[in-house]
């Protein structure tokens, strides 16, 4: 079965408090692994498209790596802005569509 | 560009009542879908629809049903309310197919009570 995991369920950082939020999966045929952010009352907005392992992109304080087995979003030097909810997905399923994990909510404290 | 819509924002029903969620974009997708978003669980795709005149099911689609007569328009329509039903709606789109980047309303919040 088709299936995203992703941990922590929540994790708290103090300004500044590097750290990295993980992703794994295991779908029958990876065709690309995407990184959203959710904030309180919105629509996940579309950060990262990975597509084969090895990968990696950047935006700012974040960095999203791949491997056959799992993704990593990695937050250097986080700020209060940067609190949200993460959201991994892949897509690897026979339809096609997204698979989605629970998501991490990161918290920054100033 | 005011990108994905959805209406209502925010929706209260009771059991057996029935209510359409209305959904738009204006950026040309011919891929649009529905996700119900619960506390403790992942988006859950509901149903979905890679052009006008095509639609197909998701992983969680009874009770829903949906149409795609234009290419800007996916309404879900509710046909009797239940309270397992009370969640969080998203619809989204994108312009390359099930796989691609998605861009997401704002979601409409549902109770049935």
């Amino acid at each position: 079965e088709d299936q995203v995991t992703q941990s922590p369920e929540a994790l708290r950082l103090q300004e500044g408090e590097s750290s990295s939020l993980n992703c794994s999966y295991t779908v029958s045929g990876l065709r690309g692994l995407f990184w959203y952010r959710q904030d309180p009352g919105k629509g996940p907005e579309f950060l990262f498209t990975l597509y084969s392992a090895g990968e990696e992109k950047e935006k700012e304080r974040l960095k999203a790596t791949l491997t056959k087995k799992e993704s990593f979003l990695h937050i250097t030097a986080p700020k209060p802005e940067d609190s949200a909810t993460y959201l991994c997905a892949v897509d690897g399923g026979s339809q096609g569509n997204l698979i989605f994990g629970k998501g991490t909510k990161l918290s920054v404290k100033p | 560009n005011a990108g994905v819509t959805q209406t209502p924002k925010f929706q209260v029903l009771k059991t057996g009542q029935s209510m359409t969620l209305q959904c738009a974009q204006d950026m040309n997708h011919e891929y649009m879908s529905w996700y119900r978003q619960d506390p403790g669980m992942g988006l859950r795709l509901i149903h979905y629809s890679v052009g006008a005149g095509i639609t197909d099911q998701g992983e969680v689609p009874n009770g829903y049903n949906v149409s795609r007569s234009t290419t800007e328009d996916f309404p879900l329509r509710l046909l009797s309310a239940a309270p397992s039903q009370t969640s969080v709606y998203f619809c989204a789109s994108n312009t390359g197919g099930p796989g691609g980047e998605l861009f997401f309303g704002e979601g409409s919040r549902l109770t049935v009570l």
